[in-house]
């Protein structure tokens, strides 16, 4: 089984505290992805990455940066983190073919105070 | 218009009923579709992909009408460990995912 970690299940951060969010993926997958869930919102994505060194912006990427050197490894960076960051994020990954199935990690809640 | 939708519920439901839940989608170039389930505090789990034909896994059926842009799953003799909350996920150019808000499923003894 494809299997996604995240390396931190809980964090509690202040308010401007540089924040750093690991996920590893052991399936040699192409496309790996940073959403942020939150009540009556939904998930939505905040960046994609597609290959090694190439980042898009999904449709929150405000107040969030990302890092792929290595294709197994996707890190989600908030460089001043603010209260309205308080959430779950969830990173997931793909094959980008075939069967490009969406597989998630355990998520990382985030709680800034 | 949101580019999927779902009715977010609560279905609540007694053990044994069927229930069934649409979405529908926007972007008439999407390419693939899946339904995922997510309980409360974890992350979402694939339930399963649809297919242009349908398919069937078990007590569900996953439906896909292109004509209409519309995603169906039917959940039969439901269990109470079927409570959880079923999201819409929508495939476009092969990269990007998109997710329906989810529905809410509560299969009451």
């Amino acid at each position: 089984d494809v299997k996604v970690t995240q390396s931190s299940r809980y964090l509690v951060k202040r308010t401007g505290e540089k924040v750093f969010l690991e996920c590893v993926q052991d399936m040699d997958h192409e496309n790996m992805f940073w959403y942020r869930q939150d009540p009556g919102l939904g998930l939505r994505l905040i960046y994609f990455s597609y290959d090694v060194k190439m980042k898009e912006k999904g449709d929150i990427p405000e107040g969030y940066s990302v890092s792929r050197e290595k294709k197994e490894r996707f890190s989600l960076i908030l460089e001043s983190a603010s209260t309205n960051q308080t959430s779950m994020y969830l990173c997931a990954s793909s094959s980008g073919s075939g069967a490009n199935v969406l597989t998630f990690g355990a998520g990382s809640r985030l709680t800034v105070l | 218009r949101k580019e999927v939708e779902q009715d977010p519920g609560p279905f609540n439901v007694p053990e044994g009923a069927t229930v069934a839940f649409n979405c529908t989608y926007s972007n008439s170039a999407s390419q693939s579709f899946f339904w995922y389930r997510q309980d409360c505090r974890k992350e979402p789990k694939l339930l399963m992909s649809v297919y242009s034909s349908g398919n069937e896994d078990g007590r569900f059926t996953a439906q896909l009408n292109r004509a209409s842009q519309y995603i169906s799953l039917l959940i039969r003799d439901s269990k109470l460990s079927d409570s959880a909350t079923y999201l819409c996920v929508v495939n476009m150019y092969g990269q990007n995912f998109v997710f329906g808000p989810g529905t809410r499923l509560s299969v009451l003894p």
